[in-house]
């Protein structure tokens, strides 16, 4: 299996701030590289495909880069909304596809 | 929009058999992979397994030779089945679909399914 490690595992932040996440994946998995945010008690949401891909309708504060291992994801502005937990997903080997254990954004 | 739906029971008896329905609205299931995701505070988010209305199916190693998967296109619904559950498999399940374009990606998902194994 791929592993995908997420660092921090929390983060703190103020409305406003710039704020970064980083996925380090055990093998090189080009950029088959999703990220996801999930609130407390929903389903995790797509925000990027393909390392840097924006999906329909994520805001704009949201980007994502690197290829290879060393991804992240950057939030420019965080927003009230924004405080969540997320994860990185890597699409590159199938059975299984594996997630970053997660990274939880608070206030 | 597409919209999926996750029943079953959310009590299964160590050894027996979880199974799952996913219901699909919004979109035909004719088209994408359908996924089976859990979470538990342990280990995370887990990829089960996804199977096609071709017939296909994939299964994470880790479950294989507990695990099936079927596409019922005539009800628009998948299912998940686990057998021989233990504690372990007590989580929240998603069903999930995901659409197969430059990468593969989980880009609609059912509520969950909180099912606890125990006696």
């Amino acid at each position: 299996d791929i592993q995908m490690t997420q660092s921090p595992s929390s983060l703190s932040a103020s409305v406003g701030d710039r704020v970064s996440i980083t996925c380090r994946a055990s093998r090189n998995i080009r950029n088959y590289l999703n990220w996801y945010q999930q609130k407390p008690g929903k389903a995790p949401q797509v925000l990027i495909y393909a390392a840097s891909n924006l999906h329909s309708g994520v805001p704009s504060r949201f980007s994502g880069s690197g290829s290879g291992t060393d991804f992240t994801l950057t939030i420019t502005s965080v927003q009230t909304e924004d405080f969540a937990t997320y994860y990185c997903q890597q699409s590159y080997q199938a059975h299984p596809y594996t997630f970053g254990q997660g990274t939880k954004l608070e206030i | 929009q597409v919209q999926l739906q996750e029943s079953g029971p959310g009590l299964v008896k160590p050894s027996e058999t979880l199974s799952l329905t996913c219901g699909v609205s919004g979109d035909s299931i004719n088209n994408y992979y359908w996924t089976w995701i859990r979470q538990t505070a342990g280990k995370g988010l887990e990829w089960i397994g996804r199977s096609h209305s071709s017939g296909t199916t994939d299964y994470n190693p880790s479950l294989r030779s507990r695990v099936a998967m079927s596409v019922d296109t005539s009800k628009n619904q998948f299912s998940l089945r686990l057998n021989f559950v233990t504690a372990a498999d007590t989580a929240i399940y998603f069903c999930v679909r995901a659409s197969v374009a430059t990468v593969t990606i989980f880009d609609s998902w059912g509520q969950g399914i909180q099912v606890t194994v125990s006696s």
